[in-house]
């Protein structure tokens, strides 16, 4: 099993409704999770960062950990045509390491 | 933006030929990493540095070397380019062990012929 997993899509959403992009990693004892956004011929970039279990919301994403389950997931309010891009699930598979492991993305359309 | 800057963006090389891939940071982060990307593979993490002269493999590091022989400089060599390295580069840097927070550079796009 990949360390890391994600619905390689695509996913297409009409323009504002909510989309939701999913995760599950499979190193129990992984401590932190990213989700970078990467637009067409562009580099990554960090969009958010969730550590412990719940629910964090920044504008208009959340991220979602649930630890039992493995699976964090990214839920995108309000989708705007700019938001269309691939999303990365990201990893830390070890507490301590310095490693940071990636999933194969989600590409996400928003329609107009 | 962080200062990262990637050297060459573009490059076009023969098979068998070695070829060396700059990143330079003006952030003084410890951490460095340098990734491949490729179609329906992600980001696959090739070797990453923590520390000048301190380096470790990651999951695809046959066929390259790295070095770090100043905090701001982390150089990526293919010894022997083939065809299965053609692939964009990305380089990224952390402060933080744990990778947290990495950011990215622009991308080497490197084509092996």
């Amino acid at each position: 099993q990949k360390e890391v997993e994600q619905n390689s899509g695509p996913l297409s959403v009409p323009e504002g409704a909510i989309a939701s992009l999913n995760c599950t990693y499979s190193d129990r004892v992984s401590q932190s999770f990213f989700w970078y956004r990467q637009y067409s011929g562009k580099s990554p970039e960090l969009i958010m960062s969730i550590y412990s279990n719940g629910d964090k919301e920044d504008g208009r994403f959340t991220a979602q950990l649930n630890k039992a389950s493995q699976y964090v997931s990214l839920l995108i309010r309000d989708s705007q045509p700019s938001d269309s891009a691939t999303y990365l699930c990201a990893v830390v598979p070890k507490g301590g390491s310095e490693k940071l492991v990636f999933g194969k993305g989600t590409k996400l359309t928003v329609n107009p | 933006d962080a200062g990262i800057t990637q050297s060459p963006r573009h490059k076009v090389t023969e098979t068998g030929t070695p070829v060396t891939l700059r990143c330079h940071q003006t952030e003084n982060h410890r951490y460095m990493y340098w990734y491949r990307q490729d179609p329906g593979h992600g980001l696959r993490l090739i070797h990453y540095s923590y520390g000048v002269k301190d380096t470790d493999k990651g999951e695809v590091s046959d066929g390259y070397s790295v070095s770090r022989s100043k905090t701001e400089d982390f150089l990526l060599t293919l010894e022997s380019a083939t065809s299965s390295q053609t692939s964009v580069y990305f380089c990224a840097i952390s402060d933080n062990r744990g990778a947290t927070e990495a950011f990215f550079g622009q991308g080497t796009r490197l084509t092996v012929v």
